[in-house]
This record gives structure tokens, C-alpha cells and sequence, in this order.
């Protein structure tokens, strides 16, 4: 069935460090990809997304590309900040059901 | 827009008893809802699917008599506990989907203890 792996963490980050965590992804079809952040003792928010190949989802200075001949999801960003810390998690929707596949979840904290 | 809200953000309780959380869609209607369970530092795992006016499918290995979900209206599932028992403490997160794009709008969740 559709799923998605994601790198483990935990990460810990010096501020202004360049963040990079590994989304890849097993699907037929073609999903829409998701990254969503969990703040502690929050639910999720979405963080950004893409519904094609090729398509870059970007916000708060994150990004990601949908690259379908690698089938991953990468969420990058190039200088993280303190309020950057949070939990990561990659999913993607499946098109069949519109139910949405997490991965395990990335803990990330940065350091001042 | 496209606000989710959960009622309660927390709740104890004695085993045995029942617990009811309300998933509400404040500003757009969601013909399906969808109930999560997150276990401390552990990804989300999808209990059930509610539609609206119709029963609600659970995922495998959920038992339907003990977490009982109702999708009343357009704007409101609730999600029943029943018989809790301290096994069942965790952070249960709905999420509504308005079917409109793809995009799935989560509440803010509920921490269950059960002591």
C-alpha cells in the first residue's frame, strides 16, 4: 500500500544551520505530498505541499520538490531559527480514498 | 478560514467511564472527518473515516464498539471513548476535509488521560 519514509531523527541544529530532512515515498497513482509541523502540545499544522511532479511547495522559508523519478519529498530550509523547532512529518494523500499516510515524524531542535 | 476546532483540549477520567470529543469545523463544512491517535513521540495513526449521515469505517485493528464516532452534521463529529481504560490515554487529533481541494484541516487534538 501507499506509505512514506522518513529520515529519523532526532536533529539537533545550530541557528542559522541548513536543515534538510529525507522524504521518500511508495505509492500508484500520483499522490499530493504534504509536509505538516507539530509544535509541542499542538496538532498540525500544514507547513507546505505539492500536488504534481515537479511541483515546489514552499512557506516560512521550507521547501520541497515533488520529484517523481526519485519518488521523495525532501523538506529543506537554509538558515533555521530556535522557533524552528518542532516535529516533522511527511504524508501523502492518496488519491484513491483521500486518506492521508504519515511518516514516523522527524523531531528537529535548533539551538541558540 | 478553514478552522478545526477539538473539544476538550484535555480530559482525565477513571477507567470505566465514557468520554466524548467533539471535532468541529468552524467556517466550512466537511463531508468527511477523520479521527487520529498519536502515542507519545510516535507518528499519527489513523483510527476511522466519518462521513456525514452515514456509519463511520474503521481502520484495521480499531475496535468499533470502544471508540464510537457519530458525524451528526456537516460541521461536528464526536468521538465516544467507551469503557476507558488507562491504555487508551493518548492524543486523539481529528481532521476535516471540506473535499474541495486536497487538503485535509486538522484540530488542535485532545490529551486523554485515563487514570
Amino acid at each position: 500500500g501507499d506509505s512514506v519514509t522518513q529520515m529519523e531523527g532526532p536533529v539537533t541544529l545550530s541557528e542559522e544551520a541548513f536543515l534538510t530532512i529525507n522524504c521518500t515515498y511508495t505509492a500508484t497513482g500520483y499522490p499530493s505530498l504534504f509536509w505538516y509541523v507539530q509544535y509541542p502540545g499542538e496538532g498540525l499544522q500544514l507547513l507546505l505541499k505539492a500536488t504534481k511532479a515537479d511541483d515546489k511547495g514552499s512557506n516560512k522559508g521550507f521547501e520541497a520538490t515533488y520529484r517523481k523519478e526519485t519518488t521523495s519529498f525532501h523538506l529543506e530550509k537554509g538558515s533555521v531559527q530556535v522557533s524552528d523547532s518542532a516535529v516533522y512529518f511527511c504524508a501523502l494523500l492518496r488519491s484513491n480514498d483521500y486518506k492521508l499516510s504519515f511518516g514516523a515524524g522527524t523531531t528537529v531542535t535548533v539551538r541558540a | 478560514g478553514a478552522v478545526v476546532s477539538q473539544h476538550p483540549s484535555w480530559v482525565i477520567c477513571k477507567s470505566g467511564t465514557s468520554v466524548k470529543i467533539e471535532c468541529r469545523s468552524l467556517d466550512f463544512q466537511a463531508t468527511t472527518m477523520f479521527w487520529y491517535r498519536q502515542f507519545p513521540k510516535q507518528s499519527l495513526m489513523l483510527m476511522a473515516t466519518s462521513n456525514e449521515g452515514s456509519k463511520a469505517t474503521y481502520e484495521q485493528g480499531v475496535e468499533k464498539d470502544k471508540f464510537l464516532i457519530n458525524h451528526a452534521s456537516l460541521t461536528l463529529s464526536t468521538l465516544t471513548v467507551t469503557s476507558a481504560h488507562p491504555e487508551d490515554s493518548s492524543f486523539y487529533i481529528c481532521s476535516a476535509f471540506p473535499g474541495r481541494t486536497y487538503e485535509q484541516y486538522f484540530g488542535p487534538g485532545t490529551r486523554l488521560t485515563v487514570t
